[in-house]
């Protein structure tokens, strides 16, 4: 089975703009979860989605948002852009919330 | 690894001696707790799930043992090997049946030869 795969794994961007992040869960998992991890504040739950729903969200700026297709891929979008949201996005997929597996992570650099 | 904090506390073992990394979690109300491995440049890796409901909980080379009064818990990892240096992480609900997980700073685990 394949796992948690998430687009692109790098990316570069300057203040201002904003970004899209992909996830593509476990097949056959319907909860989507994105987290932050940063050096300083290390893992941060961002939000959660269980089909096609926002289940839980996390304590961030309404800068970050999130969405979940029919097929249960999920994106990340973040608007204007700071130089603090320079960070690995991680993405989790479960069946319904418990025993999460996570992608590798987006590498985000914002300049 | 690259997004991991640079001073993270550190647990160095030899290999062959079992390992046992604590966590305190924060919240009395979690219910279900998940420990993480982390390596180097990959995401966390899941290791093994206990709910409130139990004390204690055993996989292959792994125990995870629930405190519930002091709000702690525990990973033992037994004969430990080279391929457990890592960064581990527990992880709680936060709140009694929700999927909004908080994660513990994590702990370094340096296996020497």
């Amino acid at each position: 089975k394949a796992g948690v795969t998430q687009t692109p794994r790098y990316l570069i961007k300057t203040r201002g703009q904003q970004v899209t992040l992909s996830c593509s869960p476990i097949s056959g998992h319907r909860s989507v979860s994105w987290y932050q991890q940063t050096p300083g504040q290390g893992l941060q739950f961002l939000f959660e989605y269980f089909s096609e729903t926002q289940r839980n969200k996390g304590n961030f700026p309404g800068r970050f948002s999130g969405r979940q297709f029919s097929n249960s891929r999920s994106e990340m979008n973040v608007s204007t852009l700071e130089l603090g949201d320079s960070a690995l996005y991680l993405c989790a997929s479960s069946l319904a919330g418990v025993e999460q597996y996570f992608g590798p992570g987006t590498r985000l650099t914002v300049t | 690894g690259e997004s991991v904090g640079l001073h993270l506390p550190t647990l160095s073992v030899q290999e062959g001696d079992n390992s046992i990394i604590n966590c305190a979690y924060s919240n009395s109300a979690s219910d279900y707790f998940i420990w993480y491995k982390q390596e180097s440049g990959k995401g966390p890796q899941f290791i093994i799930d206990i709910r409130s409901n139990m004390d204690k909980r055993q996989g292959q080379r792994v125990t995870v043992l629930l405190n519930k009064t002091v709000k702690h818990l525990s990973l033992q990892i037994a004969a430990t090997q080279p391929g457990d240096s890592a960064v581990y992480f527990c992880a709680e609900n936060g709140v009694e049946g929700t999927y909004k997980y908080i994660f513990g700073t994590g702990t370094r685990l340096k296996v020497l030869a």
